[in-house]
């Protein structure tokens, strides 16, 4: 299994839609979480964390299951300007290491 | 506002050069990361490092090393460019648990 699973859609989703994404981790002794976003041709950047509490930041609404091991995002009201890539990230107590899963492909359409 | 910086936005080198990329990170951050990203593969860790002169494989380190003589900064090594490294190299730097900043991305294409 690998450590971080995203799929990596598109999603084609028309504006002002509902849509949610999941990411499974395989290291239940993961103890950060991210969801981070990335414009085409650009670095990644922090959308949010995800606290075991989970959080919300607006139209955006992350989860974390740590029984299933997995994190969630949910995007209301989606706008044109969410398409992107949103990519998962989880690290490791251990070493720190921060794994990115590939990442999920969102096409929000007018 | 936490400041990562890459030497080289674009990079054009020849087969079998030798190539250094350069990061700088100005919040005194314990770790840093070097990914490559190719389409339809993701970021791949290439090296990473949790001190000076602390130096870990991630999962692609074949024919790259690194070099971190300051806290501040971390270097990627092509030790002889080939054409299989054309790709976008992202460094990143994070204190421990924390969220990773990103440099804008180096653009290398060997021909």
């Amino acid at each position: 299994r690998k450590e971080v699973e995203q799929d990596p859609g598109p999603f084609n989703v028309p504006e002002g839609a509902t849509v949610a994404f999941n990411c499974t981790y395989s290291n239940s002794a993961s103890q950060s979480f991210f969801w981070y976003r990335q414009d085409c041709r650009k670095e990644p950047k922090l959308l949010m964390s995800v606290y075991s509490s989970g959080n919300e930041d607006g139209r955006f609404t992350a989860q974390l299951n740590r029984a299933s091991q997995y994190i969630s995002l949910l995007i209301r009201d989606s706008k044109l300007s969410d398409s992107a890539t949103y990519l998962c990230v989880v690290t490791t107590p251990r070493d720190d290491k921060i794994i990115f899963g590939k990442g999920t492909r969102l096409h929000i359409l007018p | 506002d936490v400041k990562v910086t890459q030497s080289s936005r674009y990079l054009v080198k020849r087969t079998g050069e030798k190539v250094f990329l350069e990061c700088v990170q100005d919040m005194d951050h314990e770790n840093m990361f070097w990914y490559r990203q190719d389409p339809g593969l993701g970021l791949r860790l290439i090296y990473f490092s949790y001190d000076v002169k602390m130096k870990e494989k991630g999962d692609i380190p074949e024919g790259y090393s690194v070099s971190r003589e300051k806290k501040e900064r971390f270097s990627l090594i092509l030790e002889s460019a080939s054409t299989n490294q054309t790709s976008m190299y992202l460094c990143a730097s994070t204190a421990w648990g924390d969220e990773a900043f990103f440099g804008q991305g180096t653009r290398l294409t060997v021909v």
